[in-house]
């Protein structure tokens, strides 16, 4: 089975543009979780998708956002781009009922 | 709500040494539990999990995790380490009753194998 992609994996925006970032699950999982990973704030989760709706949000703010289409593919959107968005963002798929995820390579985002 | 902590930021070992790499949580419900790798400009990959039954668990690469619920802990062990496992390891939690995809991480441990 392909593992989950996502695209692009390098992206290099100004502050006060929007970002979309896109990811597509492995094969049959319908849950995709989204993660910000930055060197001082580690990795942190940022909202869950399962069946088109926002299962969980993370404590980001309303300019994060996402959507889930109905083959499970997932965009995250960041508007008004800070320098701090600056990241490694990371998606992950996993099947319903079964907590291990798997990620994919992940998009770094550079705004400057 | 549940919290990662692992004890050391970097841990550096001569190849073919014993490592381990701690972990402790925090959480007032049950919780399943997991380690990740992250090698440099990629994803993370799956080591190995506790759901439940034995406190033990095999990964992969040669990887073995132990669960002790007494002390809240979940320390990743290997017997003889390569060149090859230098990279960045993630533990990470999640509510065993909850039924969305939210992990919790550590803040991670930089393993450097030393030839």
């Amino acid at each position: 089975k392909a593992g989950v992609t996502q695209t692009p994996r390098y992206l290099i925006k100004t502050r006060g543009q929007q970002v979309t970032l896109s990811c597509s699950p492995i094969s049959g999982h319908r849950s995709v979780s989204w993660y910000q990973q930055t060197p001082g704030q580690g990795l942190q989760f940022l909202f869950e998708y399962f069946s088109e709706t926002q299962r969980n949000k993370g404590n980001f703010p309303g300019r994060f956002s996402g959507r889930q289409f109905s083959n499970s593919r997932s965009e995250m959107n960041v508007s008004t781009l800070e320098l701090g968005d600056s990241a490694l963002y990371l998606c992950a798929s996993s099947l319903e009922g079964l907590h291990e995820q798997y990620f994919g390579p992940g998009t770094r985002l550079t705004v400057t | 709500a549940q919290s990662v902590t692992q004890l050391d930021s970097q841990v550096p070992v001569f190849e073919e040494a014993p490592v381990e790499l701690r972990c402790n949580y925090s959480s007032s419900v049950s919780v399943y539990l997991f380690w990740y790798v992250q090698y440099p400009n990629q994803g993370l990959q799956l080591l190995l999990k506790y759901l439940s039954g034995s406190t033990l668990v095999k990964g992969i690469n040669g990887f073995e995790a132990e669960f002790n619920k007494s002390q809240t802990s979940f320390h990743l062990r290997k017997p003889s380490v390569h060149i090859s496992d230098t990279a960045e390891y993630f533990c990470a939690v999640s509510a065993s009753s909850s039924n969305t995809g939210k992990l919790i991480f550590g803040q991670g441990t930089t393993l450097q194998v030393k030839p």
